[in-house]
C-alpha cells in the first residue's frame, strides 16, 4: 500500500515552546487528516484538510494541505502538558467501494514541564 | 457521540490458539476498520469492510480473517496467533460520507495483544 513520511519520530520540548511535524507522501491525497492518541486511547481526529493550500486552525494548532496534495504539515503553539502524546497524519483515498485512510509513521511528543 | 467499544483492553495468549476480537459501533456506520500499531510503524490497515457480510484485505492481512454479520459489529480472528502478531489493534467505524467532513474514522480505545 501507500506509504506516508512522517518526522520527526519524536520530539523533546519545554513546556510552552511550538512544535511542528510533516508529512510527505509520493501519492496525491485529496484530504489530510491529524489525529493525536492519548496514551492507552485510540487515536482522535484533530483537524481535517480538504484543498490545496488550505490553511486550517483549531485552538493553539494549525495544520497545511500542501499545494501538490502531497505534503501536510501541523503546528501547535505555546505547547502544555496535555500535548503529550502520538500525532499522527493520514491521507484519505477511496478504495473498493469505501474511504480508506493512510497512516503516517507517527510523532511522539513528550513535554518537560 | 460516537462510541466504539472493543471487547477486552488487553488480552495474552499462547501460540496457536485462536484469537477472537470483538470491535462494536453504535452509530449505524457503513465502514468498520481493524488496524495494527507497532511502533514507528504507525497503524496499518488489516481488513476493512464497506457494509454487512462485505469484507476486504487491507494491507497486512496475512494471517488474519474477519467476519461481519451485523452491521454494528466487526470481529477480527487470529485463526492461529503468532508471536508476530503481539501488538496493539485499533477498530474504526466511519460512515460512507456524502459530504465534507463526514469521513472521519472513530477509534475505539484499542487491544494491547501479547503472544507467547
Amino acid at each position: 500500500g501507500q506509504q506516508l513520511n512522517q518526522s520527526p519520530q519524536s520530539m523533546f520540548i519545554q513546556e510552552g515552546e511550538d512544535v511542528s511535524m510533516n508529512c510527505t507522501s509520493s501519492s496525491i491525497f485529496n484530504t489530510w487528516l491529524w489525529y493525536k492518541q492519548d496514551p492507552g486511547e485510540g487515536p482522535v481526529l484533530l483537524i481535517a484538510l480538504y484543498k490545496a493550500g488550505e490553511l486550517t486552525s483549531n485552538g493553539r494548532l494549525t495544520a497545511q494541505f500542501g499545494i501538490t496534495r502531497k505534503d501536510s504539515f501541523l503546528n501547535i503553539s505555546a505547547s502544555i502538558p496535555s500535548d503529550v502524546g502520538i500525532y499522527f497524519c493520514a491521507g484519505r483515498e477511496r478504495i473498493q467501494g469505501a474511504q480508506k485512510l493512510v497512516f503516517g509513521q507517527g510523532t511522539r511528543l513528550t513535554i518537560n514541564p | 457521540d460516537v462510541k466504539v467499544t472493543q471487547s477486552s483492553r488487553y488480552l495474552v495468549k499462547r501460540t496457536g490458539e485462536k484469537v477472537f476480537l470483538e470491535c462494536v459501533q453504535d452509530m449505524d456506520h457503513e465502514n468498520m476498520f481493524w488496524y495494527r500499531q507497532d511502533p514507528g510503524l504507525g497503524l496499518r490497515l488489516i481488513y476493512f469492510s464497506y457494509d454487512v457480510k462485505m469484507k476486504e484485505k487491507g494491507d497486512i492481512p496475512e494471517g488474519y480473517s474477519v467476519s461481519r454479520e451485523k452491521k454494528e459489529r466487526f470481529s477480527l480472528i487470529l485463526e492461529s496467533a503468532s508471536t508476530n502478531q503481539t501488538s496493539m489493534y485499533l477498530c474504526a467505524s466511519s460512515l460512507e460520507p456524502s459530504g465534507r467532513g463526514q469521513e472521519t474514522q472513530y477509534f475505539g480505545p484499542g487491544t494491547r495483544l501479547l503472544v507467547l
